[in-house]
């Protein structure tokens, strides 16, 4: 079945730093790939996403990108904040059951940004 | 409103127990879905519904009922679960059409089996 990779597990960084984290996919047919943070005691909050037909995306301070060739895409946050701090967890997603489609978490990341 | 609520926000409940989660979107969102959730874990996909009808059912055990009686309501039907069910119980709303649409999450139940 389908699966998708996550890394690094845990994160930590100090304030106004960047970080990174890495997804690597398995089927060839996702053509969706969402990032989401958690926060403690909620649900997922959609950040970001980004479509098979585009290389990158940026928002603000959090960036996107996909190597479709390579199966990887990649969550980019700069200038670190507190705030920030949460489980990310990216997914991939292709079309299933006609007209919705199935997410495929990765395995999450925690996000430490120390003041 | 952009909100999916869920109700109620913790549960605690017996093995013998029959209890029931509730979802509610107002989005106009034709596509429903409930996720489970361990500690340190991601989401794990359930029950999806389209247009109020069941969709994908992953294998899920019959323990778990899920009931859609009309677009903006979603529940699921609890009964005779094992300790090994506690979890956080996530519900979603999407569009439902052509491209990939976002998920929208709600704040989940968290459910105790004793």
């Amino acid at each position: 079945g389908e699966n998708v990779e996550q890394h690094p597990s845990t994160l930590s960084v100090q304030e106004g730093d960047s970080a990174v984290i890495k997804c690597t996919y398995s089927d060839s047919a996702s053509n969706y790939f969402p990032w989401y943070k958690q926060e403690l005691g909620k649900g997922p909050q959609l950040i970001i996403d980004i479509r098979s037909n585009v290389g990158e995306k940026k928002d603000q301070r959090i960036a996107v990108t996909l190597n479709k060739t390579a199966k990887h895409f990649s969550l980019h946050i700069t200038e670190t904040q507190p705030e920030d701090s949460a489980v990310y967890f990216c997914a991939a997603s292709k079309r299933y059951g006609g007209a919705t489609n199935k997410l495929i978490f990765g395995t999450g990341t925690l996000l430490a940004v120390q003041p | 409103d952009t909100e999916v609520t869920q109700t109620p926000k913790h549960l605690v409940m017996g093995m013998t127990n029959k209890k029931s989660l509730k979802c509610e979107q107002h989005m106009g969102h034709r596509a429903m879905y409930w996720y489970k959730q361990k500690a340190k874990k991601p989401p794990e996909l359930m029950f999806v519904y389209s247009y109020e009808k069941l969709s994908i059912n992953e294998s899920v055990p019959s323990r778990f009922s899920p009931e859609c009686p009309n677009s903006s309501l979603l529940n699921l039907h609890l009964h005779a679960l094992q300790p090994e069910d506690s979890a956080l119980y996530l519900c979603a709303s999407s569009q439902v059409g052509t491209g990939h649409n976002e998920q929208f999450f709600g704040p989940g139940t968290r459910l105790t089996v004793l």
